[in-house]
């Protein structure tokens, strides 16, 4: 069964901190793996998308790392700032017929200064 | 102005009753999508439509029905809504080629009583 699993829940961190979040797949086949931050009361906004050969993508302070052999995920924040503090959902798509997207439940992140 | 606005943002209903979710977007895409989201769960798709003639299934399509009535409309429509549809209602678009929704809008949220 294709499955997204996101740890950890919820995370609390002091601002200016680093931390990585974590997301585990067993999607098969991979096309792509995104990760999206939702802020409280709005949509997801997509962060990184990325590939099957693409092992590290970068967005500003945000670096996503794809290791497709054990098939996991994670995401860095360097220097965490206020408006860090949401939700942030791991996303894999499916390589068949119309690309379906498995969505984790999300790790919920608070910046506290 | 949105790129993606859903209307209404709130809506508080009885069981029985009829409900229309509106979604319009700007943004020129072919592709919308409609999820639901519940806490502690991923978003599941509902429908998604890839340009104004076509209609597909998600994975958790029944008791609802949409609507493509121009390329920048899509409309959800639950036909006699019951609580377990309460729920976080979200519109999305896409391009051809990005392999799933880009732009989100921020939500409706559906309480069913």
């Amino acid at each position: 069964k294709n499955q997204v699993e996101q740890s950890p829940q919820s995370l609390i961190i002091l601002e200016g901190k680093n931390c990585t979040l974590q997301c585990n797949y067993t999607v098969s086949p991979f096309s792509n793996l995104r990760w999206y931050k939702q802020d409280t009361g709005r949509g997801p906004v997509s962060l990184t998308i990325m590939t099957f050969s693409e092992n590290t993508k970068s967005n500003g302070r945000y670096t996503a790392t794809l290791d497709a052999d054990t098939k996991q995920s994670s995401l860095h924040i360097t220097a965490s700032q206020l408006s860090d503090s949401a939700s942030y959902i791991c996303v894999v798509s499916a390589k068949n017929s119309n690309y379906q997207l498995i969505w984790g439940a999300g790790t919920k992140l608070i910046i506290k200064p | 102005d949105a790129d993606v606005t859903q209307t209404p943002r709130n809506r508080i209903t009885k069981t029985g009753k009829r409900i229309m979710l509106e979604c319009s977007q700007t943004k020129g895409h072919d592709r919308m999508y409609w999820y639901r989201q519940d806490p502690g769960l991923g978003l599941r798709l509902i429908y998604y439509s890839f340009d104004v003639k076509d209609i597909n299934k998600g994975e958790i399509s029944d008791g609802y029905s949409v609507s493509r009535q121009a390329q920048a409309k899509f409309s959800l429509s639950l036909e006699s809504a019951i609580p377990n549809q309460t729920a976080l209602y979200f519109c999305a678009t896409s391009d051809p080629g990005s392999f799933g929704p880009q732009h989100f809008g921020d939500g409706t949220r559906l309480s069913i009583l």
